[in-house]
């Protein structure tokens, strides 16, 4: 049982260049979310997902887009990437949402600069 | 914004000492949860408390919840060198997301 993995853990773009962060869970959770984690600013949540098939704006989604065709994957995508983007993005998923219970699983996070 | 806040940003004491984090909030909570972060690692769950509770316990870990005063502290006892980490209390309010706060960078001295 491996939880939640991440790839790749570090990756270094130019502005402008495109790239796909992927998330596995192996623990049957029907919710993910993608974090970013800034110096001072704590987690943000970019997206989220409830579900195969479903995704959702978290608070700061411009500039990703996100996608979860398949229950235990969920992919964060930046199309043109930005300085503003460098940072260390985490993912989570949860077994349940309801509203009592909201218990995340980190995955190790990837770090990420954009030149 | 950030829903919950953590006081202080940093703390330092000594192997054995006692160690406490304090989280305020702004919104009606569900829940609220405690979480670790070892340096360059994701986040590790610690401990939830829900909003009708006051008190819990969790090996050295006691968490307190004040509704009224929209708080919470998490408490480390006898702590350890390995205890260094961060500590992020996240909340979950009635309506939305687990939003987290920014952090207490706790180091424990051998």
């Amino acid at each position: 049982n491996a939880g939640v993995t991440q790839t790749p853990k570090f990756r270094v773009l130019k502005t402008g260049q495109s790239m796909t962060l992927l998330c596995a869970q192996d623990m049957n959770h029907e919710y993910m979310y993608w974090y970013r984690q800034d110096p001072g600013m704590g987690l943000r949540l970019i997206h989220y997902s409830v579900g195969e098939g479903t995704t959702a704006k978290g608070e700061v989604p411009d500039g990703y887009n996100v996608s979860r065709l398949k229950k235990q994957n969920f992919l964060l995508g930046l199309e043109s990437a930005a300085p503003s983007q460098t940072s260390v993005y985490f993912c989570a998923s949860s077994p349940v949402r309801t509203g009592t219970a909201d218990t995340q699983y980190f995955g190790p996070g990837t770090r990420l600069t954009v030149l | 914004s950030q829903q919950g806040e953590e006081d202080p940003q940093a703390l330092s004491i000594q192997e054995g000492e006692n160690a406490t984090m304090n989280c305020s909030y702004k919104t009606s909570i569900n829940n609220l949860q405690w979480y670790r972060q070892n340096s360059g690692r994701g986040l590790v769950h610690l401990i939830l408390i829900r909003s009708n509770e006051r008190e819990k316990h969790s090996g050295r870990l006691r968490v307190t919840l004040d509704t009224s005063k929209k708080s919470s502290s998490l408490l480390i006892t006898a702590s350890r060198a390995a205890d260094t980490a961060s500590y992020f209390c996240a909340t979950v309010p009635s309506y939305g997301k687990l939003t987290f706060g920014q952090g207490t960078i706790l180091t424990v001295h051998p």
